[in-house]
């Protein structure tokens, strides 16, 4: 079982959706960090979180340390939040542990 | 504004050269990563390092080495280059000093190199 695991691996939705993607972890972290990769792009920081509820614009990252669970919201989705979104986290000796990503499309 | 420059972006090189992917950023950050990622495949850390004169392997076994002379510059170097070395290699820093101390991650656009 990986260390960081991510759902859905794939998601296809309609414009203007509401979309959740989960991210649940297994080892005690110090930050979870939510990125975004456009097909044949670089990678994108989105969010950057180790408590609570981050928004920004149509972004929203939520974490529960508790439950070792991040979900990230995208609001009235567009067709260029099409992209592979990623959660990893910072643990122990502060090295990157990465979910295998999430490839979102989104129709017009 | 992340700060953070790779080059070359795409390299087409023949088997056995040696090549020498560079990074730079500029935002006094102390932590640099090197990462593969084959299309449509996950992130592998190949190499990190948490400041000058650090470096360490990462969890992905790689044939290249890396160096960490000065806090803004982290070179990888292969030094005899074969097919299987295909692949994007992507360079991040983040740091608690320096430009956006938030321990934030910050990518680089991506080195994509073939070999013949």
């Amino acid at each position: 079982k990986n260390e960081v695991e991510q759902s859905p691996q794939n998601l296809t939705a309609q414009e203007g959706e509401f979309i959740t993607i989960n991210c649940s972890y297994s080892v005690g972290i110090s930050a979870l960090h939510w990125l975004q990769q456009h097909p044949g792009g670089g990678i994108v920081s989105l969010f950057m979180l180790s408590s609570g509820k981050k928004k920004h614009g149509r972004l929203i990252a939520t974490i529960n340390i508790q439950e070792k669970h991040s979900s990230l919201h995208i609001t009235a989705s567009h067709p260029r939040d099409s992209a592979v979104y990623i959660c990893a986290v910072s643990s122990g000796a502060q090295k990157l542990v990465f979910g295998q990503g999430t490839r979102l499309t989104i129709n017009p | 504004e992340a700060d953070i420059y790779q080059t070359p972006r795409y390299l087409v090189i023949g088997t056995g050269k040696k090549i020498t992917l560079e990074c730079s950023q500029t935002m006094g950050h102390d932590k640099m990563y090197w990462y593969q990622q084959d299309p449509g495949m996950e992130l592998h850390l190949i190499h990190y390092s948490y400041g000058v004169n650090s470096t360490e392997k990462g969890d992905l076994s790689s044939e290249s080495t890396v160096s960490r002379i000065r806090t803004e510059h982290f070179p990888l170097t292969l030094e005899s280059a074969r097919p299987s070395h295909t692949s994007q290699y992507l360079c991040a820093s983040s740091g608690l000093t320096g430009v956006s101390n938030t321990g934030e991650l910050f990518f680089g656009e991506g080195s994509r190199l073939t070999v013949l």
